[in-house]
């Protein structure tokens, strides 16, 4: 149980297109789920906090209109990166939080790597 | 804000060598920790985690972890380490007021065969 999915797994646009990733808990419902970015052999940096129903929370330093955030329903979770440049390459990673019999526990999606020619 | 330490980046372990891996958290209240892995190519799993209660947790794979309170500690152990046990490692604990982890830095272990 507690398998979160995450849609593309991998994705390559031109410099100036919007690409949405989209983040699914298969097996659990998650009120919150967040959104973090990895850059090679670097740690997990927070992005913001998708609550479901109720506008993201975004960490200090990451630009809102850029990186929207939809969190429509208890196992969906996008992230849209707007208008993408090359310096937003990066590995997108998302997870799920539940609190249902486990405690509150967050699980990791596999990831998406974001390529901005 | 919540802020964590891992001392070691990167270590490499013969086949069957005990492990340790440091981390250091800096939040004084009620603290909630997890210890993920990532295994080359694939997504984090989670090892094992600390709400409350024994302060010596047990996670998959034989990994053991031990919270001390006065030392702000929960290092990571394994007795033997495995070739399989290669991977990245980062201790997060969760921010309870924001119900948010952070990250260490993260230890990337290497075990040689």
């Amino acid at each position: 149980g507690a398998v979160v999915s995450q849609h593309p797994s991998w994705v390559i646009c031109k410099s100036g297109t919007s690409v949405k990733i989209e983040c699914r808990s298969l097996d659990f419902q998650a009120t919150t789920m967040f959104w973090y970015r990895q850059f090679p052999k670097q740690s997990l940096m927070l992005m913001a906090t998708s609550n479901e129903g109720s506008k993201a929370t975004y960490e200090q330093g990451v630009e809102k209109d850029k990186f929207l955030i939809n969190h429509a329903s208890l196992t969906l979770s996008t992230l849209t990166v707007t208008s993408a440049h090359p310096e937003d390459s990066s590995f997108y990673i998302c997870s799920a939080r539940t609190t249902s019999g486990r405690r509150d526990t967050q699980y990791f999606g596999p990831g998406t790597r974001l390529t901005v020619l | 804000a919540q802020s964590v330490s891992q001392h070691n980046h990167h270590v490499i372990l013969s086949e069957a060598a005990s492990l340790e891996l440091g981390c250091n958290y800096s939040y004084g209240g009620t603290v909630n920790l997890f210890w993920y892995v990532q295994y080359p190519g694939q997504h984090l799993q989670l090892l094992l985690k600390y709400f409350s209660g024994d302060p010596l947790v047990k996670g998959i794979k034989g990994f053991e972890a031990e919270f001390i309170k006065s030392k702000f500690s929960f290092n990571l152990r394994k007795p033997s380490v495995q070739w399989s046990d290669t991977a990245e490692y980062f201790c997060a604990p969760l921010d309870t007021g924001r119900r948010a982890l952070t990250f260490g830095s993260g230890t990337r272990l290497q075990v040689q065969p």
